[in-house]
């Protein structure tokens, strides 16, 4: 069965300090990774997908299957970065679910 | 910009009762999902519907649970018989698909249950 591992469950770091969020997975496949982000009092939103190879909001991730990690990064973390994060597989096709990483909270000290 | 609807967002229930959450996915989706996260763990999958029936289900999903797409637009978990264990944040959420590639999901607010 996939797991997703997201070691840290706490990350404080200083406003226009780099940022990385960790993830790891396992799973024999092919898989599509995910990040979502959860602000204060809000819905998890997609922020990015490994597919799509974009940068929102100044986020990247970068898929890399020999060390099947999926980790988050940002040159320069703002105050509003602050939010929990979790990194999500899926194993794709289908309506299959996501299987979710437990969350690292992000906090990002003025 | 359309969104996941759930309601209630906060259930309070005795333990042994029916509880039923309701959700109203983005209208032109085509999949729809529930998840949990008892506080302080990880959210987990619990179902996926499309085409009026379970797609996929995991091991949390016993034959307590069951869901339902009444109308054209509701779509709800019953929970028949509620144990203590069932307190949870339930999210439920949708996506479409594109050119058949399935969408990222779009998540509702979430019900917060507890049982007592």
């Amino acid at each position: 069965a996939q797991r997703v591992t997201q070691p840290e469950k706490l990350l404080s770091v200083f406003k226009g300090a780099p940022v990385e969020l960790k993830c790891n997975y396992s799973y024999s496949g092919s898989p599509e990774l995910f990040w979502y982000v959860q602000y204060s009092r809000q819905r998890l939103q997609l922020l990015l997908r490994h597919i799509s190879r974009e940068s929102i909001k100044g986020f990247t991730a970068d898929l890399n299957k020999g060390e099947t990690s999926f980790h988050l990064k940002k040159p320069f973390a703002q105050e509003e970065d602050s939010a929990m994060y979790y990194c999500a597989l899926s194993t794709g096709g289908g309506a299959d679910g996501l299987t979710f990483g437990k969350g690292t909270h992000l906090i990002i000290q003025p | 910009e359309p969104e996941v609807t759930q309601t209630p967002s906060h259930q309070v229930t005795q333990m042994g009762q029916e509880v039923i959450l309701r959700c109203v996915p983005i209208s032109n989706h085509l999949y729809f999902y529930w998840y949990r996260q008892i506080l302080g763990q990880k959210v987990e999958f619990l179902v996926s519907f499309y085409n009026n029936e379970i797609s996929e289900k995991s091991e949390i999903f016993d034959d307590q649970f069951s869901v339902e797409r009444p109308d054209g637009s509701n779509f709800t978990l019953k929970i028949r018989s509620t144990k203590l264990e069932d307190s949870a944040m339930y999210f439920c959420a949708s996506s479409d698909r594109v050119a058949s590639v399935i969408s990222p999901l779009h998540f509702g607010n979430g019900t917060r249950l507890t049982v007592t």
